[in-house]
């Protein structure tokens, strides 16, 4: 089993609908959890932390997580084509304490107008 | 200081060759990160500073490369004799070092190609 794992899509919506993205992580103990955006040929950019179960909405955009389920997502409302990207979901391992990141290889993200 | 600064963007070389990467991390930020990336896959750790210490470093990093951080300022990556496979997005991240998982913050990468 992956240490971060996402469906590599691609995930195609209409322009307006909602997306949703989803991840899992096999570190019961992971505490945090990062969700990048990457468009083609760039870097990472950030775009949403959460911490804590449950919701935490942030613009457009909304992150869940459910640590009995090891289960973490990112809802992204009224998608928008310049939302086109590969969304990548980061979870440093409680195993170690230096910040680094395991990274799931990521879902890519077509809206379409 | 607006983020992290890699140099160069691209790089070309010869299998066999030596090359070296730079990157400046964001000033305040402690932590630094080197991650490698390859076509189709989320980026992988390659390894970790805190301050000039290098305190952890992947499995995937062979004897071959070498990264160093004097001063505990900008960091270089070095691939002596590339091969094929070092062609990858080689990305820099740093975070600042007050809370362990904090978000980290990535550079634009050196793009390397080896043929």
């Amino acid at each position: 089993q992956k240490e971060v794992e996402q469906n590599s899509g691609p995930l195609s919506v209409p322009e307006g609908a909602i997306a949703s993205l989803n991840c899992t992580y096999s570190d019961r103990g992971s505490q945090s959890f990062f969700w990048y955006r990457q468009y083609s040929g760039k870097s990472p950019e950030l775009i949403m932390s959460i911490y804590s179960n449950g919701d935490k909405e942030d613009g457009r955009f909304t992150a869940q997580l459910n640590k009995a389920s090891q289960y973490v997502s990112l809802l992204i409302r009224d998608s928008q084509p310049s939302d086109s990207a590969t969304y990548l979901c980061a979870v440093p391992p409680r195993s170690s304490n230096t910040g680094k990141l395991i990274f799931g290889q990521g879902t890519t993200l077509q809206v379409k107008p | 200081d607006t983020g992290v600064s890699q140099d160069p963007r691209h790089k070309i070389t010869k299998r066999g060759q030596n090359v070296t990467f730079r990157c400046d991390p964001i000033s305040e930020h402690n932590r630094l990160y080197w991650y490698r990336q390859t076509l189709g896959q989320g980026p992988e750790f390659l390894t970790y500073f805190q301050n000039e210490a290098q305190l952890e470093k992947s499995r995937l990093l062979s004897d071959r490369f070498s990264a160093e951080r004097p001063k505990g300022s900008f960091s270089t990556l070095e691939i002596q004799r590339t091969e094929q496979g070092d062609s990858a997005m080689y990305l820099c991240a740093s975070s600042p070092g007050f809370m362990i998982n904090t978000e980290a913050f990535f550079g634009q990468g050196t793009r390397l190609t080896v043929v």
